[in-house]
């Protein structure tokens, strides 16, 4: 069993501070890792996606990837109340086109 | 930029209806998914399908059925719907390879009373 593993918080930050959410998996052979933040009543927006160990960033987020010890990170540099969100980590095994999704960390910004 | 769609944003039944969920996507995706997703649970997959007339079930696929008949359409049946199934349904899509990355819709929400 494919597991993806997030703390359920609530994470509250505030506001212009960094932000920094976590996930670890169980399935060393996973290749693509995403996060999609999702706002209350909303469906998930994917907004990172990273395939090799190391850093990928884009504007205030920055994915950071660990195949070794198998954890997978976003930091939101310069929170704003905006980025107040439920924020999902999915992690895809490379046998088939699935997803495994955590059950997500809710973030809140605290003006 | 990226569009699926679906039929309904909420929807209210009765036990023992059938229900069909529509999902439309536009971005010429081999692959489309259906999940439901619930407080606590998270999402969880029920049918996806890599080709027209193409389905493999996922972790829940009890209860459900499915049917893609054309490439950009991607349908949800609810044979006899029971109170348990109250849940918000999201469609996806993705291409068949390369990155992996799924694009939702914007969800049904289903009342089963």
């Amino acid at each position: 069993q494919k597991e993806v593993e997030q703390n359920s918080g609530p994470l509250s930050v505030p506001e212009g501070a960094i932000a920094s959410l976590n996930c670890t998996y169980s399935d060393r052979g996973s290749q693509s890792f995403f996060w999609y933040r999702q706002y209350s009543g909303k469906s998930p927006e994917l907004i990172m996606s990273i395939y090799s160990n190391g850093d990928k960033e884009d504007g205030r987020f920055t994915a950071q990837l660990n195949k070794a010890s198998q954890y997978v990170s976003l930091l939101i540099r310069d929170s704003q109340p905006s980025d107040s969100a439920t924020y999902l980590c999915a992690v895809n095994g490379g046998g088939d086109e699935k997803l495994t999704f955590g059950t997500g960390t809710r973030l809140t910004i605290i003006p | 930029d990226v569009k699926v769609t679906q039929s309904s944003r909420y929807l209210v039944k009765r036990t023992g209806e059938k229900v069909f969920l529509e999902c439309v996507q536009d971005m010429d995706h081999e692959n489309m998914f259906w999940y439901r997703q619930d407080p606590g649970l998270g999402l969880r997959l029920i049918y996806f399908s890599y080709d027209v007339k193409m389905k493999e079930k996922g972790d829940i696929p009890e209860g459900y059925s499915v049917s893609r008949e054309k490439k950009e359409r991607f349908s949800l049946i609810l044979e006899s719907a029971s109170t348990n199934q109250t849940s918000m349904y999201l469609c996806a899509s993705s291409f068949l390879t390369g990155t992996y990355e799924q694009y939702f819709g914007p969800g049904t929400r289903l009342t089963v009373t």
